[in-house]
């Protein structure tokens, strides 16, 4: 197993524009998390699954803001018109989830820039 | 949201010099904490798990103490290596489903 990947690993784009980012946790892992972390800040945790089920959503998560794990393996995070302050690393862990607090392992990245 | 604090924010020390950190957090409702090394261009990789109080994790020359009555734990580096240099960051759990993380301390070892 390869661990956590994350594409793309980077991303520009338009304010007003769509994004969407992809995570594939490793495989037999049932809990998938997303992050954000700005500069200077921690990751702030966005929403995470358990399989397929979007479990908690952060208020940081907007409307604008959408994440699917249609069949409980690979994630994606979908930002509609796009605003400069999304500029941001979005991060994605996952971990088994059979002990609640287990270790995440986490993908490298997307860095968003919003221009 | 719960604060989760660190520090110092950033340290530079010289090769072979031993060094701590402090992640401060809520001291009600603790679950575990988590600490995590990310280095610059990597994924954040999993140091240490603590959940009960009083627990004391070694790996290496990095070892970790926990006081969660009183709400923080202690990172310790002997002997720091420019190999060390990282962002150490810790997090807290309270629910079992949330991890709040700190703002890292960005550690420098100079050679």
């Amino acid at each position: 197993d390869t661990g956590v990947s994350q594409d793309p690993r980077h991303k520009i784009t338009k304010r007003g524009q769509n994004v969407t980012f992809r995570c594939d946790p490793i495989s037999e892992h049932n809990r998938l998390y997303w992050y954000r972390q700005t500069l200077g800040q921690g990751p702030e945790f966005l929403t995470y699954f358990q399989n397929e089920a979007q479990l908690e959503k952060s208020r940081l998560l907007s409307d604008r803001f959408s994440a699917e794990r249609p069949k409980g393996s690979f994630s994606t995070l979908e930002i509609q018109r796009t605003e400069q302050g999304d500029s941001a690393m979005y991060l994605c862990a996952s971990t088994w989830g059979l002990v609640v607090g287990d270790t995440q392992y986490f993908g490298p990245g997307t860095r968003l820039t919003v221009l | 949201i719960l604060n989760v604090e660190q520090s110092p924010q950033s340290l530079h020390v010289q090769e072979g010099d031993s060094t701590n950190f402090t992640c401060s957090f809520p001291s009600s409702n603790f679950y575990a904490l988590h600490w995590y090394r990310w280095e610059t261009a990597k994924s954040p990789e999993a140091l240490f798990v603590m959940t009960l109080n009083g627990d004391e994790k070694k790996k290496g020359r990095i070892s970790a103490t926990l006081n969660t009555k009183e709400g923080y734990s202690y990172l310790y580096i002997k002997g720091s290596q420019p190999e060390d240099s990282a962002t150490y960051l810790c997090a807290f759990i309270f629910t079992g489903n949330q991890f709040y993380f700190g703002t890292g301390t960005s550690l420098t070892v100079i050679p």
